[in-house]
C-alpha cells in the first residue's frame, strides 16, 4: 500500500510569487491533515479535511494560504504571495478516521528568497 | 509556555543502554499521547501512542503515562545506533484531532 506522497519535494521561490503544493493521502483515508515545520520550531497544525469539507483550520496563519481538497482525495495548499516567514518543512498526514493514527508524508520544503 | 515540552539534547547513551526520553505538557484536557521518530530530512513514523495512564510496552519500547503530573515518557530498551533519531512528543484533545508537537529530542546512540 503506497503512503502519503507529496509534490513536490522541495520549492524554491522568490518573495511575492505563488507555490501550490500537493498532498495525496492513503488510499480510503477520509482525514487529511496539513502541517508545517519552520525552522528550529515545533511541528504546528494548520488544517485538517475530512472528504471535502474543512473540519478544522484554525491553524492557518493568514489568508495568503488557501487549502483545498475537491473530491475528497488530493490536497493542495496554495501560498499567494509568499513571504519570507513561509519557508519550512509543510508536512501532509492521513488517517482513515478522525482519532485514528496519522501516517505523515516526506513533506515538501518550502524556501522563499 | 509551550504545551508540550521536550528537552531538544542531544541525549547520548551508549549502544545497549536504556534511552529515556521525557516530555510534559500543559493541558489538563489532553487525551492521547503519540511518539513519533523522525530521521533526518524524512517523516515523521509512529512509534507508539498511550492513552491511559501507567505503562504500555511494544517490543523495545515502554511509553509510560501520567496524568496527574502531565508526563509522558519513552523508554527505549537495547538501544541500537539505528535508534538515533529525533523523537517527537504529540498530544491530542478531546475536542480536536489535530496533533500538538513538542520540538523533538535529539536521540545519539554510541556504537
Amino acid at each position: 500500500e503506497a503512503g502519503v506522497t507529496q509534490f513536490p519535494s522541495h520549492s524554491v521561490i522568490e518573495k511575492g510569487q505563488t507555490v501550490t503544493l500537493r498532498c495525496d493521502p492513503i488510499s480510503g483515508h477520509d482525514n487529511l491533515y496539513w502541517y508545517r515545520r519552520v525552522m528550529g520550531k515545533e511541528i504546528k497544525f494548520l488544517l485538517h479535511f475530512v472528504k471535502e469539507s474543512k473540519q478544522d483550520e484554525s491553524g492557518m496563519p493568514n489568508n495568503r494560504f488557501l487549502a483545498e481538497r475537491t473530491g475528497g482525495t488530493y490536497s493542495t495548499l496554495k501560498v499567494q504571495p509568499a513571504e519570507l516567514e513561509d519557508s519550512g518543512v509543510y508536512f501532509c498526514a492521513s488517517s482513515q478516521g478522525g482519532g485514528d493514527t496519522q501516517y505523515f508524508g516526506p513533506g515538501t520544503r518550502l524556501t522563499v528568497l | 509556555q509551550k504545551e508540550v515540552e521536550q528537552n531538544s539534547g542531544p541525549l547520548s547513551v551508549p549502544e545497549g543502554a536504556i534511552a529515556s526520553l521525557n516530555c510534559t505538557y500543559s493541558d489538563r484536557g489532553s487525551q492521547s499521547f503519540f511518539w513519533y521518530r523522525q530521521y533526518s530530512g524524512k517523516s515523521p513514523e509512529l512509534i507508539m501512542f498511550i492513552y491511559s495512564n501507567g505503562d504500555k510496552e511494544d517490543g523495545r519500547f515502554t511509553a509510560q503515562l501520567n496524568k496527574a503530573s502531565q508526563y509522558v515518557s519513552l523508554l527505549i530498551r537495547d538501544s541500537q545506533p539505528s535508534d538515533s533519531a529525533t523523537y517527537l512528543c504529540a498530544v491530542n484533545r478531546k475536542s480536536s484531532y489535530k496533533l500538538i508537537f513538542g520540538s523533538g529530542t535529539r536521540l545519539l546512540v554510541r556504537p
